[in-house]
């Protein structure tokens, strides 16, 4: 089954305790991303990979680190959390960026920091 | 960082009515999707358009690409109870790999 993995679904955590929340996708899709998910505000893009050991930044990047060291994951890193990355996170990914594209969404991992 | 306006932000409606929602940017778009998120569960999603002036329906959900390609409208016919749920637009601008996308439009059916 086609689908986009994201770990763990849910995490309580502390300011400052290092973390990272991993994405699985087995679709051989190039294009992958991370968003968080707040209330009022919708979807916005964290960081997004074009492919292998290529990243950039999407409209809100501070105090998240990305890799992609192979196809198939996208590990989003917070290096030192903070109460204000408490939010919904959701990751993506499509057969290739751009235009015609439609992205396919985890089920979504919510982290509270305290 | 750039959001689209998606109105409205929430809609009651009764089981059987026709809804309509839209979403505008002030910067052009070449690309239109519509998603909806029940709870628990990420994004899926059910139009995607292409071209300005492009109408595209997928069962009960039409939608529609705007002639200035900044602003697209989702409408849903004949609602039905599992309708419940939040629709978002998305949309990608010219030579830029991301994906900006609405508030959201929360949508509640009375049966």
């Amino acid at each position: 089954e086609a689908q986009v993995t994201q770990n763990p679904r849910y995490l309580i955590t502390v300011t400052g305790k290092k973390l990272t929340v991993t994405c699985s996708q087995n679709m051989n899709h190039e294009y992958m991303s991370w968003y968080r998910q707040d209330p009022g505000l919708g979807l916005r893009q964290i960081y997004y990979s074009m492919n292998v050991e290529v990243t950039d930044k999407g409209d809100v990047p501070e105090g998240y680190k990305v890799s992609r060291k192979e196809k198939r994951n996208f590990p989003l890193i917070l290096e030192s959390p903070s109460p204000n990355q408490t939010s919904l996170y959701f990751c993506a990914s499509s057969r290739a960026g751009g235009n015609n594209q439609p992205q396919h969404f985890g089920d979504g991992t919510r982290l509270s920091i305290l | 960082g750039q959001q689209l306006n998606q109105s409205p932000q929430s809609m009651f409606i009764q089981e059987g009515e026709d809804v309509s929602m839209n979403c505008t940017s002030s910067s052009i778009f070449n690309t239109w999707l519509w998603y909806k998120q029940e709870p628990g569960e990420g994004p899926v999603l059910l139009i995607a358009l292409y071209k300005a002036g492009e109408l595209t329906s997928n069962g009960r959900l039409t939608a529609q690409f705007g002639i200035t390609r900044k602003d697209s409208f989702l409408n849903i016919s004949a609602s039905i109870p599992s309708d419940v749920g939040i629709y978002f637009c998305a949309g990608t601008s010219s030579g830029t790999y991301k994906y900006i996308f609405g508030t959201g439009t929360r949508l509640k059916v009375l049966a």
